[in-house]
């Protein structure tokens, strides 16, 4: 069975540093897309990020764009989420997602929820 | 931040159906293909619909998608308690290179 299991999530001061993980299973990572999408409570998607094409290619939403890195580490099957700079507005659950056929998010991991305040 | 039009909410009593629209443009919806995914009151984002109007293995029949230009469409028959979520397409723009949600649709049954 597929899960993906994400963790980093705390309360962070404006300005900090933060480094999300997704531990998958049942799969292997780098063989599929993998996306970073995150929420505010109480309001809609966003996407984020997506690390495709075995770690060669990179696409940021313009939001976080200079400011988020996507990377993978293929020894530990996990996803990384690596957030500089961060403002009060980043503070949403942060969840990551297999992408099946290159537009397709077709499992989810249960999310880790970022704040960012002081 | 959206670029994927969706009417708020939606509503309808149970055994009844409702469709859910999301515009888009002609660099997303209109060049690739439309996913939807359900999200039930707190918990993650499921996979609802993928390719326009595919189903992946467990998702009811009661759940299809449809395409047309650059507007999809989502519709759910036989509606049931358990259907109560918030809905949102989404699409992979081509000309910004994003994927795109839409703004989210709250189905409610009476």
């Amino acid at each position: 069975e597929e899960q993906l299991l994400e963790s980093g999530g705390t309360l962070i001061q404006p300005g900090g540093s933060l480094r999300l993980s997704c531990a998958a299973s049942g799969f292997t990572l780098n063989n599929y897309p993998m996306s970073w999408v995150r929420q505010v409570p109480g309001k809609g998607l966003e996407w984020l990020s997506v690390l495709r094409d075995n770690g060669a290619t990179t696409y940021y939403a313009d939001s976080v764009k200079g400011r988020f890195t996507i990377s993978s580490d293929s020894s530990q099957n996990t996803l990384f989420l690596q957030m500089n700079s961060l403002r009060p507005e980043d503070t949403a659950i942060y969840y990551c997602a297999k992408d099946s056929t290159g537009t397709t998010l077709d499992s989810w991991g249960q999310g880790t929820l970022v704040t960012v305040s002081s | 931040q959206s670029v994927l039009t969706q009417p708020p909410s939606v509503y309808a009593a149970p055994g009844q159906k409702v469709t859910i629209s999301c515009s888009g443009s002609s660099s997303n919806i209109g060049d690739n293909s439309v996913s939807w995914y359900q999200q039930l009151p707190g918990t993650a984002p499921k996979l609802l619909i993928y390719d326009n109007n595919e189903r992946p293995s467990g998702i009811p029949d009661r759940f299809s998608g449809s395409k047309s230009g650059t507007s999809a469409t989502l519709g759910i028959t036989g509606l049931q308690p358990g259907d109560e979520a918030d809905y949102y397409c989404a699409a992979w723009d081509t000309s910004r290179s994003v994927y795109v949600f839409g703004t989210g649709t709250q189905v409610a049954v009476l």
